[in-house]
């Protein structure tokens, strides 16, 4: 069965305080791994797409980054406005087409 | 940027009624669709997968015919909740997303239904 967890659960920072959140899988045919924010009472909002292990993308204060069974959000120096949940979601073969399998998410909260 | 909207952003309803949620993508023709549903603190769960002009995918588990879904253009379809009860309450969320399953999926707002 396809898994994601992401850890830790829930993370406090202080503003400018770097960290990672991790989101590890166990699929049968990564097709890719996508990296979302949902803010509270929204939908999910595109951050970053990963398809090969080695491959890292950038975004601002955010970098993603995968290897052959993890993935690793950095965050450096966070704003309170980075304040969010992080959804990964693997993309993984079903049938004849495919789907998305999301972790619970990490719930950041960036205190100023 | 790739917009969808969704319609409405809440509803509330009594038990046994029908619901119908809408689902647009605004500035690009939407292959296939998604519906996806998310309880408090948990992750997104896939309902349903719709490609234009065929019959929607469901999940394992999800009653395809209480989970109504049309998806009669490139740029809209809509999930009808027939019969709904109280454990139906939660938030719908669908996704659209051009040609390639290469492609991102591109998220709507979302739709808190609570039935009473």
């Amino acid at each position: 069965e396809d898994q994601v967890t992401q850890s830790p659960e829930a993370l406090r920072l202080q503003e400018g305080e770097s960290s990672s959140l991790n989101c590890s899988y166990t699929v049968s045919g990564l097709r890719g791994l996508f990296w979302y924010r949902q803010d509270p009472g929204k939908g999910p909002e595109f951050l970053f797409t990963l398809y090969s292990a080695g491959e890292e993308k950038e975004k601002e204060r955010l970098k993603a980054t995968l290897t052959k069974k993890e993935s690793f959000l950095h965050i450096t120096a966070p704003k309170p406005e980075d304040s969010a949940t992080y959804l990964c979601a693997v993309q993984v073969a079903q049938g004849g087409s495919e789907k998305l399998v999301f972790g619970k998410g990490t719930k950041l909260t960036v205190n100023p | 940027g790739a917009v969808v909207s969704q319609h409405p952003s809440w509803v509330i309803c009594k038990s046994g009624t029908s619901v119908k949620i809408e689902c647009r993508s605004l500035d690009f023709q939407a292959t296939t669709m998604f519906w996806y549903r998310q309880f408090p603190k948990q992750s997104l769960m896939l309902m349903a997968t719709s490609n234009e002009g065929s019959k929607a995918t469901y999940e394992q588990g999800v009653e395809k015919d209480k989970f109504l879904i049309n998806h009669a253009s490139l740029t809209l379809s809509t999930l009808t909740v027939t019969s709904a009860h109280p454990e139906d309450s939660s938030f719908y969320i669908c996704s659209a997303r051009r040609g390639s399953p290469k492609e991102t999926q591109y998220f709507g707002p979302g739709t808190r239904l609570l039935v009473l």
